[in-house]
């Protein structure tokens, strides 16, 4: 495998429901991002790890935890959510902070 | 706050017509522009970036700070050249955010 890949490529949970959306790069990057993309709304940041540490997080909803175990991997556990959260979430990771970013396929998540 | 604008949100034009994406910004500082393009079933990637001033697939993009603007130009337009474009700024501090534009979808007619 290369550049970023996510899993599951889609998922359907209810708002009682607990799971994880999973991203890993094989690309040697120092950070990595996870950005929400829906239909009414520009690409949001959600949250930014530049070499395992959180250095940005937008005001997200604390029903979304990051995690980011170390540079290569990245995870948004999801717990209790809201339909309104359904929509496309991409993981992407750069080189350097601020740098280009390589962009997984998503994970398109529906919220019942 | 960091701000990006892309004022069409769907452009089409003929095959081998000069093309023009707007983007304008608003950011207090000196940011990194960029532009990703989504091509139908890929995943997002970056087309260019200001510092880099290369010319890729035929695209340029200026970086006028007077203006704080970033607009996307090809002269000559081609079918492959349909996708979904965003114009993004970066700064280089924690704490600038990555911000992306809405997007605006190209369609070349042949």
């Amino acid at each position: 495998e290369t550049g970023v890949t996510q899993t599951p490529r889609h998922l359907v949970m209810g708002m009682t429901n607990k799971k994880s959306l999973k991203c890993e790069q094989h690309l040697g990057h120092n950070a990595m991002y996870w950005y929400k993309q829906s239909a009414k709304k520009p690409l949001e940041l959600m949250f930014v790890y530049s070499l395992e540490e959180r250095v940005e997080n937008n005001s997200v909803p604390s029903r979304f935890s990051p995690e980011c175990p170390n540079s290569s991997h990245l995870f948004l556990h999801l717990h209790t959510l809201q339909p309104e959260d359904s929509a496309l979430y991409l993981c992407a990771s750069s080189q350097e902070f601020a740098g280009e970013l390589f962009f997984g396929e998503g994970s398109r998540l529906t919220v019942l | 706050a960091q701000r990006v604008t892309q004022p069409e949100k769907l452009l089409s034009v003929f095959k081998g017509a000069p093309v023009e994406l707007k983007c304008n910004y608003s950011y207090s500082g000196s940011p990194e522009l960029f532009w990703y393009v989504q091509y139908s079933r890929q995943r997002l990637q970056l087309l260019l970036r200001h510092i880099s001033r290369e010319s890729i697939k035929g695209f340029t993009a200026d970086l006028n700070k007077g203006e704080t603007s970033f607009h996307l130009k090809k002269p000559f337009a081609q079918e492959e050249d349909s996708a979904m474009y965003y114009c993004a700024l970066s700064g280089r501090n924690y704490g600038q955010n990555f911000v992306f534009g809405p997007g605006t979808r190209l369609s070349v007619l042949p």
